[in-house]
């Protein structure tokens, strides 16, 4: 019954290599978000979606791109992986509207080598 | 823009102690106001949020926020703490769009 869920958790990878996040939630959510917590575990958001349309895109590089089968779902795909990628992503969800609260997914580890 | 400030990035208290933890905000509208926590290998959960109304808001696990808008703040306090809360807990303001701007967050350490 897990509300945000992401796969994989943890992701080891080498410089250069495309890798993808999938993100999927069932709370009937219509929003989705992905935000990237650095080394020193500062948050911030890259992307959000609602009912598969880019809301929000804070200038991440165009290596980073999202995609939305649904509105249930948001992945993540990395093209051409630097070592400064290197984080936890984060998905999250909500309810457009003013200040609903955003659900988190649990993370996943991502290490370029 | 808006922006969060959290000060102490490490705050120490013994089991049993008060708990408070230091949230400004710099925000040119109304702004609203969430607290997560994070524990180790997980995902953030959320505590509280402040919306409108109650300038006290009551949040899971015992903890509880004051909003003031003179002191553009938001603490986080708990009562008496306990190992369990052991923790970091990030103060993340709300910005249009729904983008959370968060707090760069505070470790608490609860020793026995």
């Amino acid at each position: 019954d897990t509300a945000v869920s992401q796969t994989p958790k943890y992701l080891v990878t080498q410089m250069g290599n495309d890798k993808s996040i999938k993100c999927e939630q069932n709370l009937g959510h219509d929003t989705m978000y992905w935000y990237k917590q650095d080394s020193k575990k500062f948050l911030k958001i890259m992307f959000s979606y609602n009912n598969k349309e880019l809301i929000i895109n804070e200038t991440v590089p165009n290596r980073f791109s999202p995609k939305s089968p649904d509105k249930a779902h948001l992945n993540l795909h990395i093209n051409s992986l630097e070592l400064g990628d290197s984080a936890v992503y984060f998905c999250a969800s909500s309810m457009t509207g003013v200040a609903y609260e955003q659900y988190f997914g649990p993370g996943t580890r991502l290490t370029v080598t | 823009a808006q922006s969060v400030t959290q000060l102490g990035s490490h705050v120490s208290v013994s089991e049993g102690a008060l708990v408070l933890l230091r949230c400004n905000y710099s925000s040119s509208v109304p702004p609203y106001l969430f607290w997560y926590v994070q524990y180790p290998n997980q995902g953030l959960q959320l505590l509280l949020k402040y919306t409108t109304g109650a300038t006290l808001v009551k949040g899971i696990n015992g903890f509880e926020a004051e909003f003031k808008k003179s002191e553009t703040s938001f603490h986080l306090t708990k009562p008496s703490a306990h190992m369990s809360d052991a923790a970091e807990y990030f103060c993340a303001l709300m910005e249009y769009g729904n983008k959370l701007v968060f707090g760069a967050g505070t470790i608490l350490r609860v020793k026995s």
